[in-house]
């Protein structure tokens, strides 16, 4: 099956870039996406990029794609503090999808 | 419209009891799916449904069941819990869009066996 690995933790100062990472096994997802989760809290989805994408910029979101290495990354411009949560990498498999452990992310005012 | 719906938020097992949790969706979303999510394991897939009336295993299937008689429910089964599945459960729902299968998660079931 396929996997998918994230670091656990990341802590930023506030203001600072934020940078997530993600490495995956299966190179024939079609979407890939980044979901967002805050304690005690169901997953909302955050972004996604399709495939044949490299990048793709969504306000103070832009996810990177190289498929040649397999790897994806999230990064969050002038971190808040309310951007602190668990964020996972997802990439998309048939009929489902895949989560990776999920990085905890903590801003530091 | 009130997206995806879970019952009970909480619960409290002794060991070799059975529960079902209930995972309700108005959305008319084909897919639906429970998940498992422990620390530092990320969420792992126990089964899923691609339309009513059928389900498929997942990653970590054993030791629970599931059923979707109605395209809005989907119900997970434990029917001889062991502390090895407390846990807190997920359910998730997608509508059928190609190879879209973007997901929404309801807020969650705390269960714990001792």
């Amino acid at each position: 099956g396929e996997d998918v690995e994230q670091s656990l933790f990341l802590s930023v100062r506030e203001g600072d870039s934020s940078v997530i990472n993600c490495t995956y096994t299966d190179s024939s997802s079609t979407y890939l996406y980044w979901y967002k989760q805050e304690p005690g809290a169901g997953l909302q989805l955050l972004t996604y990029i399709f495939s044949n994408m490299d990048m793709k910029q969504d306000q103070r979101l832009t996810v990177l794609l190289n498929k040649k290495d397999k790897h994806l990354s999230l990064r969050i411009a002038d971190t808040q503090t309310g951007d602190s949560a668990i964020y996972f990498c997802a990439p998309g498999g048939y009929q489902k999808v895949t989560f990776g452990t999920g990085t905890k992310l903590q801003v530091i005012p | 419209n009130a997206g995806v719906t879970q019952t009970p938020k909480f619960r409290v097992l002794k060991t070799g009891q059975s529960m079902t949790l209930l995972c309700a969706q108005d959305m008319n979303h084909e897919y639906m799916y429970w998940y498992r999510q422990d620390p530092g394991m990320g969420l792992r897939l126990i089964h899923y449904s691609v339309g009513e009336g059928t389900t498929a295993k997942g990653e970590v299937p054993d030791g629970y069941n599931v059923s979707r008689l109605k395209k809005q429910n989907f119900l997970l089964g434990l029917e001889s819990a062991a502390p090895s599945q407390t846990s807190v459960y997920f359910c998730a729902s997608s509508p059928k869009r190609g190879a879209n299968y973007e997901q929404y998660f309801g807020p969650g079931t705390r269960l714990t066996v001792t």
